[in-house]
Parts: C-alpha cells; sequence; structure tokens
C-alpha cells in the first residue's frame, strides 16, 4: 500500500527559528495536505496543494507540492511558543479512492 | 456553525462491552471517516463511508463497526473482538474527490478499557 516517510520525528528549536518538515511518498500523488494537532485536539488543516510544484503560503507557513508529486515540505518562518503541537502530512492518491495517506507526524517543540 | 462534532469527548468501557461513537457533521459533506491514534503513531483508518448507506473497511477494521444511515451521521462501534480499544478516535468528513478533499476532524474520543 502506499506509505508516507515524514521526517523529522522531532523538533527542539528556540522562538524566532524557522523549521522545515517534509513529506516522500512511495507512490505519486494527486493532493497533498499539511495538519497541525494540538494535544488532545482533532488535527486541523493548514495547507491543502493541488498542483505539481505548487507553492502555497498560509501566514507563517509556506508548502509545496514537490515537482515529482511524490513529497511535499512544510516551513515554518520566525516560530512562536503556539507553533507548538504535533503536524501531519497527508496525500491522497491517483487511485480515485477518496482515502486519505497520513505520515507519523513532526513533533514540534518551541523553547521561548 | 458548520462543523463537525464527536461525543463524547471521553469514554471508559469495561472489557468485553461494546460500544459506540458519536461523529455528526453539518457541512453537507458526502464522505465521512473514522481514524485511530495510538501514541507516536499516525492516523489510521478503520472505515470510511463516500456515500449514504454505503462504507468500506479501511486498514484496520477488525473488531469494529460502521453504519451510515444518514448523511450527517456516520457512528462507530467498538466492539468485544477489538483486542485493543484504548486509543485516541478521529471522525473526519471531506466534500468529495479532487479540490474540496480536504479532510475535517472533530475534536477527537478519547477511549479507555478499565
Amino acid at each position: 500500500g502506499q506509505q508516507l516517510n515524514q521526517s523529522p520525528q522531532s523538533m527542539f528549536i528556540q522562538e524566532g527559528e524557522d523549521v522545515s518538515m517534509n513529506c516522500t511518498s512511495s507512490s505519486i500523488f494527486n493532493t497533498w495536505l499539511w495538519y497541525k494537532q494540538d494535544p488532545g485536539e482533532g488535527p486541523v488543516l493548514l495547507i491543502a496543494l493541488y498542483k505539481a510544484g505548487e507553492l502555497t503560503s498560509n501566514g507563517r507557513l509556506t508548502a509545496q507540492f514537490g515537482i515529482t508529486r511524490k513529497d511535499s515540505f512544510l516551513n515554518i518562518s520566525a516560530s512562536i511558543p503556539s507553533d507548538v503541537g504535533i503536524y501531519f502530512c497527508a496525500g491522497q492518491g491517483q487511485g480515485g479512492s477518496e482515502k486519505l495517506v497520513f505520515g507519523k507526524g513532526t513533533k514540534l517543540t518551541v523553547n521561548p | 456553525d458548520g462543523g463537525i462534532t464527536q461525543s463524547p469527548k471521553y469514554l471508559f468501557r469495561k472489557e468485553g462491552q461494546n460500544v459506540t461513537l458519536s461523529c455528526e457533521q453539518n457541512l453537507n459533506h458526502d464522505a465521512m471517516y473514522w481514524y485511530r491514534q495510538d501514541p507516536g503513531q499516525g492516523l489510521r483508518l478503520i472505515y470510511y463511508s463516500q456515500i449514504v448507506n454505503d462504507f468500506q473497511k479501511g486498514d484496520i477494521a477488525e473488531g469494529y463497526s460502521v453504519s451510515r444511515e444518514k448523511k450527517e451521521s456516520f457512528p462507530l462501534t467498538v466492539t468485544s473482538a477489538q483486542k485493543n480499544p484504548t486509543a485516541f478516535y478521529l471522525c473526519a468528513s471531506s466534500k468529495g474527490r479532487g479540490p474540496g478533499t480536504e479532510a475535517f476532524f472533530g475534536q477527537g474520543t478519547r477511549l479507555t478499557v478499565v
């Protein structure tokens, strides 16, 4: 089945630093989504990408849909304490299925 | 406000009992999903439904059952056959394929077997 490799698993950074995380897949995806999950809550959609090469921003967040359609990255600029949480990538393949495949998440800790 | 609602937030179950988790959405979405989340793991798909009165097994359907009698509702039953049911359960919905495929999640239900 389709698999997503998300890295890094965890990050510890100082407030104000930039952050980068990425996901790679073993197969081509038509859609890449990035979510953030706070402890004990459901994931919240941050950015959705639909075209290879697409670069989309949402405030301090920027995500790109890789040209090969097998990868995506998420950057967070000038991190703040409320950026703490788990970030998940998710992708939808070409098979016409509605199913999303999720990465295992990147746990971000921001030290004030 | 439109959204997706899961209840209860916390649930305790005795071993051997079935329990049903509620999921309701008023987003007029066709597709609904149930995921299970364990510590350090990604989200694993239990069941999904693309249309009323139809649903498909996900990757870890054993020990679970669902129904989709109404567009707005997709309850999940955790049966006594599920060997390790303690987990965080997330319900999601999406409009469909392509743009608008984004899945929106509920707040989750934490199930603990005691």
